[in-house]
């Protein structure tokens, strides 16, 4: 079935560098790549996407490449600040009815400060 | 404008009762998504309602159903629970196409005893 892997599953970074994580999906089909930045006790929320007619995507710190060929897609983040400590998921879009994702497992990022 | 919203925040069950809970989704949204996450599994799609109907349905048993109102607001029922049904339920809402950004909920922590 459709699938998506996402590595590293933890990340510890000092305050002021770079974080990535990487995601693989298996359905080619998929066309849309959301990532999402769930704190303790709240719901996940959408911090960036990108849809498959584009390559790359910034928003101020962060950032969203995609490699339709290789099926990978990677969440960028710089300068990260204690505040960017959180799980981030990634997550494929499938089929092309409706809105039905599919996430990762997750990547648990620390930043310190 | 107000975000999406859940209803109870946390609920206690014991095993072979049923449970019901409760989605508002964001003003003018008519698309609700319902995911279970727990630490194993991390997020699964359960289903998708779109004006009343289920456009989309995740790997879950029949014990798990759903259904949305002419105000777009969703329930999501559990019955017969089980010791595995323990998970926070996420509600997520977004605009009336295919693919769309989701927004999601704080969720309702569902703990079976």
């Amino acid at each position: 079935g459709e699938n998506v892997e996402q590595h590293p599953s933890t990340l510890s970074v000092q305050e002021g560098d770079s974080a990535v994580i990487k995601c693989t999906y298996s359905d080619s089909a998929s066309n849309y790549f959301p990532w999402y930045k769930q704190e303790l006790g709240k719901g996940p929320q959408l911090i960036i996407d990108i849809r498959s007619n584009v390559g790359e995507k910034k928003d101020q710190r962060i950032a969203v490449t995609l490699n339709k060929t290789a099926k990978h897609f990677s969440l960028h983040i710089t300068e990260t600040q204690p505040e960017d400590s959180a799980v981030y998921f990634c997550a494929a879009s499938i089929g092309m009815n409706g809105n039905k994702l599919v996430f990762g497992a997750g990547t648990i990022l620390r930043v310190k400060s | 404008k107000a975000g999406v919203t859940q209803t109870p925040r946390y609920l206690i069950k014991t095993r072979g009762q049923q449970v019901t809970l409760s989605c508002s989704p964001i003003s003018g949204h008519r698309s609700v998504s319902w995911y279970q996450q727990t630490p194993g599994q991390g997020l699964q799609f359960l289903f998708e309602y779109f004006s009343e109907t289920q456009r989309n349905k995740g790997n879950f048993p029949g014990r798990f159903s759903g259904r949305q109102f002419s105000n777009s607001r969703s329930e999501m029922n559990v019955s017969t629970l089980e010791l595995g049904d323990s998970a926070l339920y996420l509600c997520a809402s977004s605009s009336q196409g295919a693919n769309e950004k989701l927004f999601f909920g704080s969720g309702t922590q569902l703990s079976v005893l």
